[in-house]
């Protein structure tokens, strides 16, 4: 397995404009995880599915984002409208239905919003 | 709330020490805990995966032990190389949720 996939890897955009993130979990995971992290605060979780029902979302900061699973081998996470304070790398992770096992991440999206 | 604290943030060694990196968290209600690697504009790389019935896990010069009801975990690097130079993450796992530490940079010297 070619591991979680995210894309694109970075983007820049400018405020107000839309942006939206791609993963691909790995093959066979249940759960998949998108996670945000900056130099002030670190590694958040902001939202997780289980089977492509959203489990948790409650770290999501604010109603300009959400996320979909539309099935088990796509997610995307959505910011509408985009802000400067938004600028961060976004992961995704995926790990299998057990609650005993790894998380694997992906690359990671590196987002500027200006 | 789980939170994750790692001590010491930054440090530097000599190559050939061995490297202790602690990580403490606050609710001993765990599932397991994860040690990952970050490089600088890459990705996390699971480094080792420790259950919470487990005292300890190694792979290669890598040993990471847990103590679950004091809240603890030390990531032991044997015999550093400048390429062991990275961000150490531990990440405690809660419910299927992970918590992360903000990381122990570390820095090999030559």
């Amino acid at each position: 397995d070619a591991g979680v996939i995210q894309s694109p890897r970075h983007e820049v955009t400018e405020m107000g404009q839309e942006v939206t993130l791609r993963c691909k979990p790995i093959s066979g995971h249940d759960y998949l995880f998108w996670y945000r992290q900056t130099m002030m605060r670190g590694l958040e979780l902001l939202i997780y599915f289980n089977n492509n029902v959203p489990i948790d979302d409650s770290g999501m900061p604010e109603d300009r984002f959400s996320a979909k699973m539309p099935n088990a081998s796509f997610s995307t996470l959505k910011i509408q409208p985009s802000e400067p304070r938004d600028s961060a790398v976004y992961f995704c992770a995926s790990s299998s239905g057990r609650l005993n096992t790894e998380a694997f991440f992906g690359q990671g999206t590196r987002l500027t919003v200006v | 709330k789980q939170e994750v604290t790692q001590i010491p943030a930054a440090l530097s060694v000599p190559e050939g020490e061995n490297l202790v990196l602690n990580c403490s968290f606050t609710d001993s209600a765990i599932y397991n805990l994860q040690w990952f690697r970050q490089d600088p504009g890459k990705g996390l790389t699971s480094l080792l995966l420790i259950q919470s019935s487990q005292r300890e896990q190694t792979s290669g010069r890598l040993n990471a032990s847990l103590d679950k009801s004091s809240g603890r975990s030390t990531l032991y690097i044997a015999a550093s190389q400048p390429g062991d130079s990275a961000t150490y993450l531990c990440a405690v796992n809660g419910n299927n949720r992970l918590a992360f530490g903000k990381g122990n940079q570390v820095v090999v010297i030559p």
